[in-house]
């Protein structure tokens, strides 16, 4: 049974230019978040996503944004990239309705030069 | 935003029980204390959570003061396959409030 799964990898990026993340969640899980993990720190959350909507939101301004697709797949975009946007980008899946935790996948590493 | 505070680091031997703490002096009741792992070039891994009462499984063991505003994540044997970051977090509403997290070294 497969994890949560995110695309691509690793991305460099130049200050200015956009960019789209992608995470499918780990099967039977309807709910997608996404953290922002600066090197050296703790994740930060960014926004929450279920039945297609942003259910919940952190401190990220609206460059940040994102959509959850009806196989609950998710795309998170980030526009006008700043060199402070380069971090370790995980998302997590779960079920909203039995929460029991959240199970992450290993992210993808963006670095804007 | 519910905080959460760890020793940067911690080193133990291998075999040996490994308590890592956590202060949460500003919980509150409807917040539930997980335990993530983060090995190197990985997501966080879940490890054990709680909400009043300590908690068992195949992992570890989670002991929460009686005020809830600290508890303890207890692993009995250190292997080297622990050396990991351990964040201590609190959840709210299905949205993680992570800290700093404590990283465990663990010697042979």
């Amino acid at each position: 049974d497969a994890g949560v799964t995110q695309s691509p990898t690793h991305l460099i990026k130049t200050r200015g230019q956009q960019v789209t993340l992608r995470c499918s969640p780990k099967s039977g899980h309807d709910t997608v978040s996404w953290y922002q993990q600066a090197l050296g720190q703790g994740p930060q959350f960014i926004f929450q996503y279920y039945e297609e909507e942003e259910r919940q939101r952190g401190n990220f301004p609206d460059r940040f944004s994102g959509h959850q697709f009806p196989n609950y797949s998710s795309e998170l975009n980030v526009n006008a990239l700043l060199l402070g946007d380069s971090a370790l980008y995980l998302c997590a899946s779960s079920l909203k309705t039995t929460f029991y935790g959240y199970t992450f996948g290993s992210g993808t590493r963006l670095t804007v030069v | 935003d519910a905080k959460t505070t760890q020793p940067n680091s911690m080193e133990s031997n291998e075999e040996e029980p490994v308590h890592l703490p956590c202060n949460h002096s500003t919980i509150s009741g409807t917040d539930y204390i997980h335990w993530y792992r983060q090995l190197p070039s990985q997501g966080p891994e879940y490890v054990i959570h709680g909400l009043t009462s300590n908690v068992n499984n195949r992992m570890a063991s989670l002991a929460i003061a009686e005020d809830r505003k600290s508890s303890t994540l207890i692993l009995h044997r250190a292997t080297l396959r622990d050396a990991a970051v351990y964040y201590c977090i609190l959840r709210n509403f299905n949205k993680f409030y992570f800290g700093s997290g404590t990283k465990l070294n663990v010697k042979p």
